[in-house]
């Protein structure tokens, strides 16, 4: 099976901006997670989709945002960037979302603010 | 609140030598503890996970990891280190009650492989 895709892998955007993220899950996974990786915050809960609804949502400003397609694949948005946006971004999926499933890691998006 | 501690940032070892990195969580009960690895400019990759039973996890590439419920501790060992091995360590845990995937990571241990 192929595994998380991500696209794309990499992106500059200037402050103001908005910018959208995708995210192919492994097929039949239908959970699909985004997390936030920083040097100075680490990695952080963003949002968890599941069978197109938000399930979980991390501490966040609503600039970010995301949602999930009937084939899973999912998209996160960011509005009005901010230079501490600056950031790799993982999306992970399981098969059902429920706490113990392995989660597998798509290689990421690395977004610049600039 | 739940939290996930590892107290060393950076760890060198050398090759051949056996390596444990130290992860203690904050949590109400016991959760669901993994342990994951991240090489430069990757995704992370689950080494092994914890829910119940025998407190000894085997994971791959060599690696296990132990639970202690006592200590809050679910450290990560192997016995002998290789210098494929370098990489970013993450510790973590996903609540046991919600149902829903959400994990909460530790600031990751980097680890150095001398020759």
């Amino acid at each position: 099976k192929a595994g998380v895709t991500q696209t794309p892998r990499y992106l500059i955007k200037t402050r103001g901006q908005q910018v959208t993220l995708s995210c192919s899950p492994i097929s039949g996974h239908r959970s699909v997670s985004w997390y936030q990786q920083t040097p100075g915050q680490g990695l952080q809960f963003l949002f968890e989709y599941f069978s197109e609804t938000q399930r979980n949502k991390g501490n966040f400003p609503g600039r970010f945002s995301g949602r999930q397609f009937s084939n899973s694949r999912s998209e996160m948005n960011v509005s009005t960037l901010e230079l501490g946006d600056s950031a790799l971004y993982l999306c992970a999926s399981s098969l059902a979302g429920t706490g113990s499933e392995t989660q597998y890691f798509g290689p990421g998006t690395r977004l610049l603010v600039l | 609140a739940q939290s996930v501690t590892q107290p060393d940032i950076h760890i060198t070892v050398s090759e051949g030598a056996s390596l444990e990195l130290r992860c203690n969580y904050s949590y109400g009960a016991t959760p669901y503890l993994f342990w994951y690895v991240q090489s430069p400019g990757q995704g992370l990759q689950l080494l092994l996970k914890y829910f119940s039973g025998d407190t000894l996890v085997q994971g791959i590439k060599g690696f296990e990891a132990e639970f202690k419920r006592s200590q809050s501790s679910f450290n990560l060992r192997k016995p002998s280190v290789h210098w494929s091995d370098a990489a970013e360590y993450f510790c973590a845990v996903a609540p046991f009650s919600g149902g829903y995937n959400k994990l909460i990571f530790g600031a990751g241990t980097r680890l150095a492989v001398h020759p």
